[in-house]
């Protein structure tokens, strides 16, 4: 199956810095991939999703990059703020047959910003 | 939409003692998702459930545990008998599936805030 590496695991930068955090995937057959966001005492939230049809996409302050070839992807946070400090989670999804779920996370990087 | 809504948000028992999850769905979505998140582990599938049946279960840890779905709207996920072990936050989660050509994908997770279950 689907193997996803993240890294760095913990993270820390100083407001206004920006984040990048790297995931690699295994299977070339993976199509999407979701970044999630979870805060403390919460589930993780989606931020930013992007398929395998595109190279990057931003959304305000993220952004997502993927490069197929060599089969990783990032997520780069510009203008970090005391805000952004959660876990963030890369996962990659395997373009399925009808119901089969496909969805593999990585284990998580803990970014804390420091005003 | 209240989003995915779980109880309890704590639980605390002791081992041996049947433990009950429960999660309510978003309204709308077909797909509903059961993790359990460690330090060790991160977010593991436990079982997945399409239209209130089990797809899969292969992340299912042993037979202590079981999940139900009787209706759209509603699942559980029961620990009988539960372990120190079992320690863990248990998380569901729903998405609306939909078709692509003539393959049906599940994306877009919604998760629940979580049971954080500690078995002494």
């Amino acid at each position: 199956g689907e193997n996803v590496e993240q890294h760095p695991s913990t993270l820390s930068v100083q407001e206004g810095d920006s984040a990048v955090i790297k995931c690699t995937y295994s299977d070339s057959a993976s199509n999407y991939f979701p970044w999630y966001k979870q805060e403390l005492g919460k589930g993780p939230q989606l931020i930013i999703d992007i398929r395998s049809n595109v190279g990057e996409k931003k959304d305000q302050r993220i952004a997502v990059t993927l490069n197929k070839t060599a089969k990783h992807f990032s997520l780069h946070i510009t203008e970090t703020q005391p805000e952004d400090s959660a876990v963030y989670f890369c996962a990659a999804s395997i373009n399925p047959r009808a119901g089969a779920n496909n969805l593999f996370f990585g284990t998580g990087t803990r970014l804390t910003v420091i005003p | 939409d209240a989003g995915v809504i779980q109880s309890p948000r704590h639980e605390v028992t002791e081992m041996g003692q049947e433990v009950t999850l429960r999660c309510k769905p978003i309204s709308g979505h077909d797909y509903l998702f059961w993790y359990r998140q460690t330090m060790m582990r991160g977010l593991e599938l436990l079982i997945y459930f399409n239209n209130n049946v089990p797809i899969d279960d292969s992340g299912m840890p042993e037979d202590r545990f079981s999940a139900k779905m009787p209706n759209a709207s509603f699942s559980t996920l029961k620990i009988q008998p539960s372990e120190p072990r079992d320690s863990a936050v248990y998380f569901c989660a729903s998405s609306a599936g939909f078709i692509t050509g003539q393959l049906a994908t599940n994306e877009k997770l919604f998760f629940g805030s979580g049971t954080q279950l500690s078995v002494l």
